[in-house]
């Protein structure tokens, strides 16, 4: 059981240029949610889904774009990167009661 | 909406000593309330949570946090510290019943550990 997976865990970014963050869970789970964090910050809610082909907008979508076409993935979209987006990206997932089970991040700079 | 704050962005205490984070919240609904630890470069592990059961909650590692709804509190303690306490502690408020559409999290606090 591996829990929450995303890759990849590093990657640098030029302006303008675009990428996918994945995310995969084997838990089954129907809710999955992005956020991203920022240095001495706490974590900020970008996307969530609960359930294939549903999603709903977070405290801090623009930006971004995501998708759901099945139960274990929830890939991030990022489009024209910008030097606002060098963050820390947490993917999670949950029953939707209660407790989120976090994926390791992917640290991510845009320069 | 929904808003969490952490009193301190660093506590420092020593290896034996009582340990206190705060936390306070506001929340339009009941809340569900977690406290989350995150080692360097890791995500984020749950210590415990509040889901309107007993107002005392024990957590992982020796940690406890109790609800109080008249001070809108959830702060955390750890009798002993131990060196491997040092980490970052986030509080955070589910954004509805059970957190089904998300967290909002503190801006955490850095725990250290002086020997």
């Amino acid at each position: 059981n591996a829990g929450v997976t995303q890759t990849p865990k590093f990657r640098i970014l030029k302006i303008g240029q675009s990428m996918t963050l994945q995310c995969a869970q084997d838990m089954n789970h129907n809710y999955m949610y992005w956020y991203r964090q920022d240095p001495g910050m706490g974590l900020k809610l970008i996307y969530y889904s609960v359930g294939a082909g549903i999603t709903d907008k977070g405290e801090v979508p623009n930006g971004y774009n995501v998708s759901r076409s099945t139960t274990e993935d929830f890939p991030l979209r990022l489009e024209l990167a910008a030097p606002s987006q060098t963050s820390v990206y947490f993917c999670a997932s949950s029953t939707g009661l209660n407790e989120q089970y976090f994926g390791p991040g992917t640290r991510l700079t845009v320069t | 909406a929904q808003s969490v704050t952490q009193l301190g962005s660093h506590v420092s205490v020593s290896e034996g000593a009582l340990v206190l984070l705060r936390c306070n919240y506001s929340s339009s609904v009941p809340p569900y309330l977690f406290w989350y630890v995150q080692y360097p470069n890791q995500g984020l592990q749950l210590l415990l949570k509040y889901t309107s059961a007993a107002t005392l909650v024990k957590g992982i590692n020796g940690f406890e946090a109790e609800f109080k709804k008249s001070e809108t509190s959830f702060h955390l303690t750890k009798p002993s510290a131990h060196m491997s306490d040092a980490a970052e502690y986030f509080c955070a408020v589910s954004n509805s019943g059970g957190g089904a559409d998300g967290l909002t999290f503190g801006k955490g606090t850095h725990l250290i550990i002086q020997p």
